[in-house]
């Protein structure tokens, strides 16, 4: 089965420093993974995904992510944090579930602050 | 972008009585929702998947008698908490997906949850 680990569940950066958020995935065939973020009290939003059509994905906001599958690896990053951008961030990977359903496992996400 | 309704958006409850929860694709047609519970600080953690008229899949260890699912209609489906107890308050999620098609890239729009609080 598929699933994501991020490593570190609170990280802090000063505003305007490099935001790092770490996710591996588990996953016996070429997965496909997301980035979501979610502001306090909402729902979640996609930040990016990785469709294997390049390793170096972009995504709102200035984010992006690489797939880099010998570290098994699909880390956010941010050149230069805002205050904006405290919030929950999730990375998750789709599984199939059966018939033409395929379903999201997320993980458990990691809490990004941003001092000013 | 498609967007997704919930209601209420935060709702308390006395132990025992039971709770209906809205979730409504708004600009779109959603042939499939989901229903995500959220503990605090903690991952969403997937329900239920429902496909418009027909029956809910549940996933493993969820009680189906107690978290009733109704997807009637291509822009609305239901959550009902059955005799809810203060173990079943939480963050509750939905999304949808637009359209036919599957495919594990096809993207699921989140509604912006319902906290419930059962007393």
């Amino acid at each position: 089965a598929q699933s994501v680990t991020q490593l570190g569940s609170h990280v802090s950066v000063s505003e305007g420093a490099l935001v790092l958020l770490r996710c591996n995935y588990s996953s016996s065939v070429p997965p496909y993974l997301f980035w979501y973020v979610q502001y306090p009290n909402q729902g979640l939003q996609l930040l990016l995904k990785y469709t294997s059509a390049a390793t170096l994905v972009k995504g709102i906001n200035d984010f992006e992510a690489e797939f880099k599958k010998s570290e098994t690896s699909f880390h956010l990053t941010k050149p230069s944090a805002h205050m904006s951008d405290a919030a929950e961030y999730f990375c998750a990977v789709t599984s199939y579930s059966g018939g033409s359903n395929y379903k999201l496992t997320f993980g458990k996400g990691t809490l990004l602050t941003v001092n000013p | 972008g498609a967007v997704v309704s919930q209601h209420p958006s935060r709702v308390i409850c006395k132990s025992g009585t039971s709770v209906k929860i809205e979730c409504r694709s708004l600009d779109f047609q959603a042939t499939t929702m989901f229903w995500y519970r959220q503990f605090p600080k903690q991952s969403l953690m997937l329900m239920a998947t429902s496909n418009e008229g027909s029956k809910a899949t549940y996933e493993q260890g969820v009680e189906k008698d107690k978290f009733l699912i109704n997807h009637a209609s291509l822009t609305l489906s239901t959550l009902t908490v059955t005799s809810a107890h203060p173990e079943d308050s939480s963050f509750y999620i939905c999304s949808a997906r637009e359209g036919l098609a599957g495919g594990p890239l096809s993207e699921q729009f989140f509604g912006p949850g319902t906290r419930l609080t059962v007393l």
